[in-house]
């Protein structure tokens, strides 16, 4: 297994276009989280899934974001409506619900620049 | 999840022992600390975790306190490839989403 994988690695659009990211996780893995990080901060949590399901969306993840992981493999996240302020690196993790103590894989992430 | 405090910055001579600080005076009894590394451009790396004893890996040692208010995250010898940001995290579980602060940034100097 090559660990999680994130495709593009960076992306420019133009203010007011629609990106999609895709995130692999580690096969065996049945936790996916999105988390975004500018420039200096921590990465903050965006949402996450367990399988397919959806479970929790944070209040940054207004309505121009949609994440989806059909049939709880890859995931995607979609920016509608780009905004300069969506800048940032888009970051992906995985992790195993059957080992609860043990910490997340992250990807090595998306970086997006609105222009 | 409680709420985490560490230093800025430091700087750690290479080959010597790099000790990060993390104050979480509001930790509850079922929290684990955990530790993460970020290296510039990739994402963040698990280090290690921890709840009441203390805890050694191949990357690091983690010295939590009695009260277990704070927690000390150790590197034997650091290396240059250790410079990076090193965060540490509170929660009930390594499994749920996981609240980042700013971390500490860690330079290693030849």
């Amino acid at each position: 297994d090559t660990g999680v994988s994130q495709d593009p690695r960076h992306k420019i659009t133009k203010r007011g276009q629609n990106v999609t990211f895709r995130c692999d996780p580690i096969s065996e893995h049945n936790r996916l989280y999105w988390y975004r990080q500018t420039l200096g901060q921590g990465p903050e949590f965006l949402t996450y899934f367990q399988n397919e399901a959806q479970l929790e969306k944070s209040r940054l993840l207004s309505d121009r974001f949609s994440a989806e992981r059909p049939k709880g493999s890859f995931s995607t996240l979609e920016i509608q409506r780009t905004e300069q302020g969506d800048s940032a690196m888009y970051l992906c993790a995985s992790s195993s619900q059957g080992q609860a103590t043990y910490g997340y894989t992250f990807g090595s992430g998306t970086r997006l620049t609105v222009v | 999840d409680a709420k985490t405090t560490q230093p800025t910055s430091m700087d750690c001579a290479e080959g010597r022992a790099a000790n990060l600080p993390c104050n979480h005076s509001t930790i509850s009894g079922n929290e684990y600390v955990y530790w993460y590394r970020q290296i510039h451009s990739q994402g963040p790396q698990y280090i290690i975790h921890g709840l009441k004893n203390n805890e050694t890996n191949e990357m690091a040692s983690l010295i939590i306190t009695e009260d277990r208010k704070s927690s000390t995250l150790i590197l034997p010898h650091a290396t240059l490839r250790d410079t990076a940001v090193y965060y540490c995290i509170v929660s009930r579980s390594g499994n749920t989403p996981l609240v980042f602060g700013k971390g500490t940034r860690l330079s290693v100097i030849a």
